[in-house]
C-alpha cells in the first residue's frame, strides 16, 4: 500500500524558510515511474501546484506562478525514499496546507495525481 | 495563473445525475499533447487530500465507482455523477496538463446531495 506522509513545522515566522518532507512509503522513488510533486490549499480556496521533482533530482517549478519565483528548492534523497519543498522569505500568503503527491511518468497517467500525502498545515505568523 | 472555470455549486437529489464543467481554453482544456488530453478529476472532502477520480478526460483509476464519469467537448470538460448518493458530497476540481499550461486545477464545485 503505497503512503505518502508530509512532515515540516506548522509554523513558520515571516521573512523565513518552510521547510517540508515527504516520506514515500510502499513505493521507491528511484523507481523513475513516478513524478513527486507539491500541492498546496490557501484556506477556503483551491488547489495550486508549486513544482514536481524527478528521481534523478531534475525538477520543474510552475511557471505560472510569480508568487513563489525564485523562493522554491526541491530536493530528493532516495536512499531515505524521501523528497523536501523548501520556499524562502515566507509570507502570510504562504499559508496553506502543503500536500506532497504522485504522478505517474506513462503518457496515460501524466498529469494525473494519483496518490497524495495528509496535507500538512503551514502557518507563517509571528 | 487563471484557474479553469467550473461552477460553484451543484445539487441533487439522490438518485439523481449531476454533471459538472470545467472550462478553459484551448491551451488547457482544449490541447493535447500528441493527441492525449490530459484532464483529471478529484474528490475531496472537508479536511482530507483530494482523490482522483478520472484521469485522460475518461478513465477511472481501480476502485473508483462506475458512476462517475468523464468527457469533454472543446474546451469545456465534464464530470457526471449518476445514481446521486450522500457520500457523493465533497468539492470537486478538475485539472489539466499541457506543454504550455502544465498542472492547472478548476476553480471547485461543491457538490450538495438534497
Amino acid at each position: 500500500q503505497v503512503q505518502l506522509q508530509e512532515s515540516g513545522p506548522g509554523l513558520v515566522k515571516p521573512s523565513q524558510t518552510l521547510s517540508l518532507t515527504c516520506t514515500v512509503s510502499g513505493d521507491s522513488i528511484s523507481s523513475g515511474n513516478h513524478y513527486w510533486s507539491w500541492i498546496r490549499q490557501h484556506p477556503g480556496k483551491g488547489l495550486e501546484w508549486i513544482g514536481y521533482i524527478y528521481y534523478t533530482g531534475s525538477v520543474f517549478y510552475n511557471p505560472s506562478n510569480p508568487s513563489l519565483k525564485g523562493r522554491l528548492t526541491m530536493s530528493v534523497d532516495t536512499s531515505k525514499n524521501q523528497f523536501s519543498l523548501k520556499v524562502s522569505s515566507v509570507t502570510a500568503a504562504d499559508t496553506a496546507v502543503y500536500y506532497c503527491a504522485r504522478e505517474g511518468t506513462m503518457v496515460t497517467t501524466r498529469g494525473a495525481f494519483d496518490m497524495w500525502g495528509q496535507g500538512t498545515t503551514v502557518t507563517v505568523s509571528s | 495563473q487563471s484557474a479553469l472555470t467550473q461552477p460553484a455549486s451543484v445539487s441533487g437529489s439522490p438518485g439523481q445525475s449531476i454533471t459538472i464543467s470545467c472550462t478553459g481554453s484551448t491551451s488547457d482544456v482544449g490541447g493535447d499533447i500528441g493527441g492525449y488530453t490530459y484532464v483529471s478529476w478529484y474528490q475531496q472532502y472537508p479536511g482530507k487530500a483530494p482523490k482522483l477520480m478520472i484521469y485522460g478526460v475518461s478513465n477511472r483509476p481501480s476502485g473508483v465507482s462506475n458512476r462517475f464519469s468523464g468527457s469533454k467537448s472543446g474546451i469545456t470538460a465534464s464530470l457526471t455523477i449518476s445514481g446521486l448518493q450522500a457520500e457523493d458530497e465533497a468539492d470537486y476540481y478538475c485539472s489539466s496538463y499541457t506543454t504550455n499550461r502544465p498542472y492547472v486545477f478548476g476553480t471547485g464545485t461543491k457538490v450538495t446531495v438534497l
